[in-house]
């Protein structure tokens, strides 16, 4: 079967820097995204990867490796309102989304 | 307005009542999808419209149906319920570009969400 998995539940500093992982076995790779989800809010877009290497925007960085099926999210300088689900989804071979369980991350004073 | 909304942001029911959820996206896609998300899981994929048609269903139980009366709307009726169907219930909307692979065909725009509780 097709499998994302990350951790349920980070926590962190503010100020501190942050990485959330993903690795995934999907039947084919076509892209990996991330997306933020405030509580009660819509999941917003981050980052899509299709090559292996670092995506670098402002304070969030993707890294991807199709060799070993992983990525990471890497959210520097924290901030309070960083605290939010992070969902990681991979696009398969027949071009369906399947969607990782989110990582909640809080973020601490 | 701008976006993707969804009407009602939250829905009590019984599980012998009528209800329906509203979905409009102002972004000129040409494809729609509802997705449950309940807490812990994956998002589940329920439905896809792409150019007013469905053209997925995944296996989803007959008390859920969709209805894309244009490119802009996506309604999701419901009738008798069961408990278990509590959940966030999203809509989501992108523009589908055939055999292009890239951030426009596969980027979603998502709405806020029904958050549905079934007594």
């Amino acid at each position: 079967g097709q499998n994302i998995d990350q951790p349920t539940e980070m926590t962190a500093t503010e100020g501190a820097i942050v990485q959330i992982n993903c690795t995934y076995q999907t039947s084919g790779f076509n892209g990996l995204f991330w997306y933020q989800q405030h509580a009660g809010e819509a999941p917003t877009f981050l980052s899509y990867n299709v090559l292996d290497g670092l995506e670098e925007k402002g304070r969030f960085s993707s890294f991807l490796s199709r060799s070993k099926g992983y990525s990471y999210l890497l959210l520097k300088e924290l901030q309070m309102k960083d605290s939010a689900s992070y969902l990681c989804a991979v696009i398969d071979s027949n071009y369906q989304l399947i969607w990782g369980a989110g990582t909640k991350l809080i973020i601490k004073p | 307005e701008t976006g993707v909304t969804q009407t009602p942001r939250h829905l009590v029911m019984g599980m012998t009542n009528k209800k329906s959820l509203k979905c409009e996206q102002h972004l000129g896609h040409n494809a729609m999808y509802w997705y449950k998300q309940s807490a812990k899981k994956p998002l589940e994929l329920m439905f896809v419209y792409s150019l007013e048609e469905r053209v997925e269903n995944n296996s989803v139980p007959s008390r859920f149906s969709p209805e894309c009366p244009n490119s802009s709307h996506l309604f999701l009726h419901l009738h008798t319920l069961q408990p278990e169907d509590s959940a966030l219930y999203l809509c989501a909307s992108s523009q589908t570009v055939q055999g292009v692979e890239s951030e426009a065909n596969y980027g979603y725009t998502f709405g806020s969400g029904t958050r549905l509780t079934v007594v």
